[in-house]
C-alpha cells in the first residue's frame, strides 16, 4: 500500500522560503491519475488546501498562496515537494502530503509542524 | 472560494445514540463531497467521497447523503473510537475548500 511521509525542517525564519520533501513508498508519483497534494492545518484550526502537482506535471494552487507557492515532483527519487517563499507566523502549521484521486484524499502523510520563528 | 458550513461545532453524545453531522456549501456542488475523520495528533482519515461512497475498510456506521449544496454525515451507533473531529471537503471548486470542522465527543 502507498505511504507518504513529510521531511524537512521544522523551524523556518520569517521571511524565508519553507521547504518540505514528500517521499512515496509502495507507489510511483508517475503513476497515473494522481494529484499529490501539500494540505496544512495551523494549530488547533481546520484544514487548508495548498496545491498539488499532478502526474503530467502541471500544477494547481490555492488562489491565497498561489504568489507563494511551488510544487514539483522528482520522479527518479519518488518525491514531490513544497516551496512556501515569504514566510510569516500565519504559515506555521502542520503540513500534510497526501495522495488525492480526483475524489478522495487517502493517503495522507503523518504531517510534520512547521513553526515560523526568528 | 466555496465556503463549507458545518454543524453543530462540536457535540456530545452517549454511547450507542445516532449523531449528524450537517455540511452546507455555499453553492451547488453536485456530489462532488468528501468527509473526514481526525483524531488528535493524527492526519485525517479518508471516510466517504462522492457524498456516499464509504472509502475501503470504512465501517458501514458510517452514512453520507445529499446533494447539491446540503450534505449529512450520520454515525449510526456511536463508540468511543469515533471520538474525533469530523471535516467535510468539497471537491468540485478549485480551490479545494474544507468545511472548519465537527468535534464529537462521547458523554
Amino acid at each position: 500500500q502507498v505511504q507518504l511521509q513529510e521531511s524537512g525542517p521544522g523551524l523556518v525564519k520569517p521571511s524565508e522560503t519553507l521547504s518540505l520533501t514528500c517521499t512515496v513508498s509502495g507507489g510511483s508519483v508517475s503513476s497515473g491519475r494522481y494529484y499529490w497534494s501539500w494540505i496544512r492545518q495551523p494549530p488547533g484550526k481546520g484544514l487548508e488546501w495548498i496545491g498539488y502537482i499532478y502526474y503530467s506535471g502541471s500544477t494547481n494552487y490555492n488562489p491565497s498562496l498561489k504568489s507563494r507557492v511551488t510544487v514539483s515532483v522528482d520522479t527518479s527519487k519518488n518525491q514531490f515537494s513544497l516551496k512556501l517563499t515569504s514566510v510569516t507566523a500565519a504559515d506555521a502549521a502542520v503540513y500534510y502530503c497526501a495522495r488525492d484521486d480526483g475524489e478522495t484524499i487517502d493517503p495522507w502523510g503523518q504531517g510534520t509542524l512547521v513553526t515560523v520563528s526568528s | 472560494d466555496i465556503q463549507m458550513t458545518q454543524s453543530p461545532s462540536s457535540l456530545s453524545a452517549s454511547v450507542g445514540d445516532r449523531v449528524t453531522i450537517t455540511c452546507r456549501a455555499s453553492q451547488g456542488i453536485s456530489n462532488y463531497l468528501a468527509w473526514f475523520q481526525q483524531k488528535p495528533g493524527k492526519a485525517p482519515k479518508s471516510l466517504i467521497y462522492a457524498a456516499s461512497i464509504l472509502q475501503s475498510g470504512v465501517p458501514s456506521k458510517f452514512t453520507g447523503s445529499g446533494s447539491g449544496a446540503d450534505f449529512t454525515l450520520t454515525i449510526s451507533s456511536l463508540q468511543p473510537e469515533d471520538s474525533a473531529t469530523y471535516y467535510c471537503q468539497q471537491y468540485s471548486f478549485y480551490p479545494r475548500t474544507f468545511g472548519q470542522g465537527t468535534k464529537v465527543e462521547i458523554k
